[in-house]
């Protein structure tokens, strides 16, 4: 069964940086694009960024462009969003997904991290 | 940027209704649209792909339909275990965009 797990998330002071993680098993994570997707507390739900298999081929939100970058490490199955500058506005559930290809819908979605951004 | 309009934004039905709902995209998208069911408290969940593919294990009383800019999910005799919130998420091109959501609810 395909699992998906994301850790990282807490509170941090506006400014201020946070990593997030997502462990991946029960799929070939090599062979799948990824992708982050957040949700403020009682809003829909926002796509922040997506990378391709080898990591070159990313994607960002305007809201996140230059602030978030999405990477990847194949060899330990794991998704990572390294954020900066955060603000108040990206308080959010963030989940993991992966996505059989760039071009492809995000299909299955971890049980998603919660950070606040606060003062 | 695509924009997605989904209507309506909230739905009172009874169980063993049919309910459809709808998604318009602003431009364009094929069949680059998915459903995605969502209870509170928990991830989304895939029901539909590629407009009109159900996902391996979900009820055939969801279908999808649509092409181009006008796509709708219809659910066709609900269960209590379907009210929920659902969005749709186009992804024909980056940034991929979602539906404002559907809440499904008790009559």
């Amino acid at each position: 069964d395909v699992q998906l797990l994301e850790s990282g998330g807490g509170l941090v002071q506006p400014g201020g940086s946070l990593r997030l993680s997502c462990a991946a098993s029960g799929f070939t994570f090599s062979s799948y694009a990824m992708s982050w997707v957040r949700q403020a507390p009682g809003k829909g739900l926002e796509w922040v960024s997506s990378i391709g298999t080898r990591g070159p081929d990313t994607f960002y939100a305007d809201s996140v462009k230059g602030r978030f970058t999405i990477s990847r490490d194949n060899s330990r199955n794991t998704l990572y969003l390294q954020m900066n500058s955060l603000r108040a506005e990206d308080t959010a559930v963030y989940y993991c997904a992966n996505q059989r290809y760039t071009s492809s819908s995000v299909d299955y979605w971890g049980p998603g991290t919660l950070v606040t951004v606060s003062s | 940027d695509i924009q997605m309009t989904q209507s309506p934004s909230s739905l009172s039905a009874s169980v063993g209704d049919r309910v459809t709902i709808t998604c318009r995209a602003s431009q364009g998208i094929r069949d680059d649209l998915g459903w995605y069911q969502q209870k509170p408290g928990r991830a989304p969940k895939r029901l539909i792909y590629a407009a009109s593919t159900l996902q391996s294990g979900v009820p055939s009383r969801f279908s999808g339909s649509g092409s181009g800019t006008e796509f709708t999910l219809t659910i066709s005799s609900l269960q209590p275990e379907d009210f929920a919130t659902y969005y749709c998420l186009q992804y024909d091109s980056y940034p991929r965009t979602f539906g404002q959501g559907t809440n499904l609810e008790i009559k």
